[in-house]
């Protein structure tokens, strides 16, 4: 049970370039998340999904899409990259139901120049 | 929306201290407060929660306290080891629904040996 895998671990990339993350959970969970980290800033939800096939934007969903086609998979992309988004990625997922924790993955390290 | 302040930001502690970190919240339907670790390379990980129908939550050496009238909550952490050096958020949502809890900037605790 590998619980929730993040791809790439680390990425440069160069203004206007694009990327994909990957997120993959093995724990059959409905809900899936997209954070970023800052330092100073605790963690900000970009994008969420309540199953698949469905998405909706959290707090700065600017500049990135997202998409969940597989109950497993949550996919965050970033169609002209910005320094802006230099930053630590975090997925997490959740199950359905009365129990709320959150598991997150490793983390992905994205630096934009 | 629901806001969540956290203090201190960082704090530094001998080792056998005690640590004391704390947050407050602005929405008063918030009712499920988690607290996560974060090691250093690592996704946070949950470490203990609390509810709204409860004053205080005990696991061995840490515990949440929680007062709804003030809208704050604490981390208590008793006999502090150097393993216990992490970044810690706080967490408020309404359980439910949508599970999107409003996280605090973190609070990075130092434990001197």
């Amino acid at each position: 049970n590998a619980g929730v895998t993040q791809t790439p671990k680390f990425r440069v990339l160069k203004t206007g370039q694009s990327m994909t993350l990957l997120c993959a959970q093995d724990m059959n969970h409905e809900y899936m998340y997209w954070y970023r980290q800052d330092p100073g800033m605790g963690l900000r939800l970009i994008h969420y999904s309540v199953g698949e096939g469905t998405t909706a934007k959290g707090e700065v969903p600017d500049g990135y899409n997202v998409s969940r086609l597989k109950k497993q998979n949550f996919l965050l992309g970033l169609e002209s990259a910005a320094p802006s988004q230099t930053s630590v990625y975090f997925c997490a997922s959740k199950q359905r139901g009365n129990s709320y924790e959150q598991y997150f993955g490793p983390g992905t390290r994205l630096t934009v120049t | 929306g629901e806001n969540v302040e956290q203090h201190p930001s960082t704090l530094s502690v001998q080792e056998g201290d005690s640590a004391v970190i704390k947050c407050t919240y602005s929405d008063s339907a918030s009712n499920y407060f988690p607290w996560y670790k974060q090691e250093l390379g690592k996704g946070p990980q949950l470490i203990i929660d609390i509810r709204s129908n409860v004053g205080e939550k005990k696991d061995q050496r840490i515990a949440v306290t929680l007062n709804k009238t003030a809208k704050h909550f604490s981390l208590h952490i008793t006999e502090t080891q150097p393993e216990d050096s992490a970044v810690y958020f706080c967490a408020a949502s309404t359980a439910g629904g949508s599970y999107i809890p409003t996280f605090g900037r973190g609070t990075s605790l130092i434990v001197h040996p």
